[in-house]
């Protein structure tokens, strides 16, 4: 599995951006970049993923490196319900195969 | 979205005795399931894939036969603790993923085991 480095803990308030990093530097070229996210006492959600080109949705961006090496996930307006455990986490894009969650960022909204 | 639902939300069991933990793809097919534990201030980790009509895969360290996992249909996997003891008090959260192109997985809500 591909090894991933997060901050531990980032700060924001609320409507402004925030750009959470990770580093994936041993990422299988094959591998997508998936992000999920842990609200308090609940089971994580789905965020975004992406394999080389940046992709948007209506939570977040996600900005690839053109090394894939590391990524950025961009909220645009954090508000407090964006207060979460944000993971990064590289996935084989296979049926069967099991997310391994990191430490992950913790991010605290402030209003 | 596609949902998944886990039951009990909550529960608090006696040592010694077994409890039962359903999760289940509401809307969509699930060829596969997983199920995770978390302590608190931990991260997820992952205790086994569960593929319907085969026997789970465990993951290094988790006891097949304490924590014993059915996924009979396409929507149904469950996860029995047996002779569960206080060090089993986890929150147990399984996930699914879509059959196809796909890969996102849904989590369920989340099943908090207070073994007293």
């Amino acid at each position: 599995d591909a090894k991933t480095t997060q901050p531990n803990s980032m700060e924001s308030n609320e409507e402004e951006p925030v750009h959470l990093p990770c580093n994936h530097s041993t990422i299988s070229g094959t591998d997508y970049i998936h992000w999920y996210r842990q609200l308090p006492s609940q089971g994580p959600e789905y965020v975004i993923h992406g394999l080389t080109s940046n992709v948007n949705n209506r939570m977040a961006s996600l900005a690839i490196a053109e090394d894939r090496k590391s990524s950025t996930l961009i909220l645009h307006r954090a508000t407090l319900r964006d207060a979460a455990v944000y993971y990064c986490i590289p996935l084989a894009n296979q049926a069967g195969t099991a997310l391994i969650f990191g430490k992950g960022t913790t991010l605290s909204v402030s209003s | 979205g596609a949902v998944v639902s886990q039951h009990p939300s909550r529960v608090i069991c006696k040592s010694g005795t077994s409890v039962k933990i359903e999760c289940r793809s509401l809307d969509f097919q699930a060829t596969t399931m997983f199920w995770y534990r978390q302590f608190p201030k931990q991260s997820l980790m992952l205790m086994a894939t569960s593929n319907e009509g085969s026997k789970a895969t465990y993951e290094q360290g988790v006891e097949k036969d304490k924590f014993l996992i059915n996924h009979a249909s396409l929507t149904l996997s469950t996860l029995t603790v047996t002779s569960a003891h206080p060090e089993d008090s986890s929150f147990y959260i399984c996930s699914a993923s879509l059959q196809g192109l796909s890969y996102e997985q849904y989590f369920g809500p989340g099943t908090r085991l207070t073994v007293t």
